[in-house]
């Protein structure tokens, strides 16, 4: 099966332009997650989209927004870009809950976001 | 709230040597825990899961983990490191009933196996 497929790659910004990431989850898969890895910070989480509606938000401010379109893709909006938002932006799908408690989440290979 | 500790950013071991990375958990409830493993520039892979049962779990690659509820930790091991296991080590954990609380991660811990 396909994995969940992350686009662009790489992404080159300035700071206080808009960037935004896309996401395509596994077929069958209708929940979508995002993180954000920062340098030494870990995963830190961002959204999560079930069924299209928002079901949990990380600590972000709100310049950080999304969406999930009814084929449960999903596209992560950065506005103002900062410095600070350069980082590597993961998206992970997973079965909705509460199938997905017990069930790993899968894992695209990430947006790799920098703004100068 | 969910929590995860690794308190080793970085582990150094010999190839051919045992390896442990650790990891320790706060949630409400029973947890359920996982391990994942990221090779540069790609995203995180699903190494082991611990739902319920044996407290020794046995994952991909030849490694393993062990629950431990007493101590809260659910350590990586693995008896006999490659050097291709060299990567970041992420430690992940949900409560049972967490609602819509995400699977909450460590900050990592990086391996580096010596030839």
């Amino acid at each position: 099966e396909a994995g969940v497929t992350q686009s662009p790659t790489h992404l080159i910004k300035t700071r206080g332009q808009q960037a935004t990431l896309r996401c395509s989850p596994i077929s069958g898969h209708t929940s979508v997650y995002w993180y954000q890895q920062a340098l030494g910070l870990g995963l830190q989480f961002l959204l999560w989209y079930d069924e299209g509606e928002e079901r949990n938000r990380g600590n972000f401010p709100p310049r950080f927004s999304g969406r999930q379109f009814p084929n449960y893709s999903s596209e992560l909006n950065v506005n103002a870009l900062e410095l600070e938002d350069s980082a590597l932006y993961l998206c992970a799908s997973s079965l909705p809950r509460p199938r997905d408690l017990n069930s790993p989440l899968h894992f695209g290979n990430g947006t790799r976001l920098t703004v100068t | 709230a969910q929590s995860v500790a690794q308190p080793e950013d970085q582990v150094n071991v010999a190839e051919g040597n045992p390896l442990t990375v650790k990891c320790t958990y706060s949630v409400s409830g029973n947890p359920y825990l996982f391990w994942y493993v990221q090779y540069p520039n790609r995203g995180l892979q699903f190494l082991l899961k611990y739902i319920t049962g044996d407290n020794l779990v046995k994952g991909s690659y030849g490694f393993e983990a062990e629950f431990n509820k007493s101590q809260t930790s659910f350590h990586l091991k693995k008896p006999s490191a490659l050097v291709s296991d060299s990567a970041l080590y992420f430690c992940a954990v949900r409560a049972l009933n967490s609602g819509n609380t995400p699977l909450v991660f460590g900050k990592g811990t990086r391996l580096s196996v010596i030839a």
